[in-house]
């Protein structure tokens, strides 16, 4: 079975454009969320998707938003970049919707904004 | 109320050594305690987990030790080999859909 994919592994872009970034969960699961992994910290939660339903959101600005399409992969949409959005951008599948279940992170989105 | 808080930053360790790092909590809402572990370029991968009605979990070379009346749970890694290097780190989350990571601790086991 394929693990999480996610798309593209690296990007630039220049302050101020708009990034979308893609996640396919593994075959079966459900749940989608979005974290985000500045350099030399631990992933801060952003968004989890159930059943395509927002069910979290953590601390992010309006500029970042999500979604979750009926073959339950997801977008990471952010608007208006600041430079302070560089990160590695990670994706995690879980098959339940609870914090409590099994979840398995993709390799991740390296986004750099100059 | 939402932090855990991880220690060490870093640790080095002998090859062969134990390799323990700790976590605390205030949430007491939080009932789900995963450990991941993440090589450079590649996202976290789940080690080992525990929920706080158990004290102690033991898989392998890797045991959670659990300590619901002080906040308080750790990985022990036994008998660490230079592939466990990496960075670990410690989350918990509620039966909500948020999880929160510690910071993070960089392992080094020397050769």
């Amino acid at each position: 079975d394929a693990g999480v994919t996610q798309s593209p592994t690296h990007l630039i872009k220049t302050r101020g454009q708009h990034v979308t970034l893609r996640c396919s969960p593994i075959s079966g699961h459900k749940s989608v969320s979005w974290y985000q992994q500045v350099l030399g910290q631990g992933p801060q939660f952003i968004f989890q998707y159930y059943e395509k339903e927002e069910r979290g959101r953590g601390n992010f600005p309006d500029r970042f938003s999500a979604r979750q399409f009926p073959n339950y992969s997801s977008e990471l949409n952010v608007n208006a970049l600041l430079l302070g959005d560089s990160a590695l951008y990670l994706c995690a599948s879980s098959r339940g919707g609870g914090g409590d279940t099994e979840a398995f992170f993709g390799q991740g989105t390296r986004l750099t904004v100059v | 109320q939402q932090q855990v808080k991880q220690s060490p930053q870093s640790l080095i360790v002998q090859k062969g050594g134990i390799s323990i790092i700790n976590c605390a909590y205030e949430n007491t809402a939080f009932d789900y305690f995963p450990w991941y572990q993440q090589f450079p370029g590649k996202g976290p991968a789940l080690l080992i987990a525990i929920r706080p009605d158990v004290s102690e979990k033991k898989e392998g070379r890797f045991t959670i030790s659990f300590n619901k009346s002080a906040k308080q749970f750790s990985l022990h890694i036994m008998d660490s080999q230079p592939g466990d290097s990496a960075t670990y780190f410690c989350a918990a989350s509620d039966r909500g859909f948020k999880t929160i990571f510690g910071a993070g601790t960089r392992l080094f086991v020397k050769a």
